[in-house]
């Protein structure tokens, strides 16, 4: 029963490639986020989609482009990876609901490292 | 520009003692939200507790309160009766106000807290 899901957990590519990681919520939430965490563990918004629609989307390279198919779904595709791109990749989602804290529930992580 | 500051980058506890994590931050929007996750050395990251802006009661949830000071800009996370498996990468975090549909929010977050219960 897990919440929210990321695929894989651990990527290791080579410097040029593109990838893809994968995120899926069964909590019928209705907003969802990529934040990526760096080697000092600080944690930083990447984009943020609601009912598939763009909603965020921070000063990101354009090599980095999210994709929602639908509302549980958040994929984000990586191309011509670059040894900075190495970081753990946190899918999130929520609810937004009137008054409340619309609390960001994380996805596992994927760690993503370029060699 | 909202920030976050987190001043204590490590912390020792004793096992069954108490600990305060402090977090202050900087908005100049009335209405936020304020946040506390846990990570530990697995790396999922576990929502512990949460404390709105206008809330008048501090927020608790179970060994954790939050110590809300909105005029000093703080909401120190205090764990009672710590565990060792309380060990781990504590982060505060801000909510934005969400736009005028309140379709999403980021969250801004601190550099953590890294906090070692020992025996």
């Amino acid at each position: 029963d897990t919440a929210v899901s990321q695929t894989p957990k651990y990527l290791v590519t080579q410097m040029g490639n593109d990838k893809s990681i994968k995120c899926e919520q069964n909590l019928g939430h209705d907003t969802m986020y990529w934040y990526k965490q760096d080697s000092k563990k600080f944690l930083k918004i990447m984009f943020s989609y609601n009912n598939k629609e763009l909603i965020i989307n921070e000063t990101v390279p354009n090599r980095f482009s999210p994709k929602s198919p639908d509302k549980a779904h958040l994929n984000l595709h990586i191309n011509s990876l670059e040894l900075g791109d190495s970081a753990v990749y946190f899918c999130a989602s929520s609810q937004r609901l009137a008054g409340g804290p619309s609390t960001q529930y994380f996805g596992p992580g994927t760690r993503l490292t370029v060699l | 520009a909202q920030k976050i500051t987190q001043t204590q980058p490590g912390m020792f506890v004793q096992e069954k003692e108490a600990v305060t994590l402090d977090c202050t931050y900087d908005t100049s929007d009335p209405s936020y939200g304020l946040f506390w996750y846990k990570q530990p050395s697995s790396g999922e990251m576990i929502f512990l507790i949460y404390q709105g802006s206008y809330d008048q009661q501090n927020a608790t949830e179970g060994r954790y309160s939050l110590n809300f000071q909105k005029a000093r800009k703080s909401a120190n996370l205090v764990i009672s009766a710590s565990q060792l498996g309380d060990s781990a990468m504590y982060f505060c975090a801000m909510r934005e106000v969400p736009p005028p549909d309140g379709t999403a929010s980021k969250l801004t977050f601190g550099t953590g807290t890294r906090l070692q219960v020992t025996l």
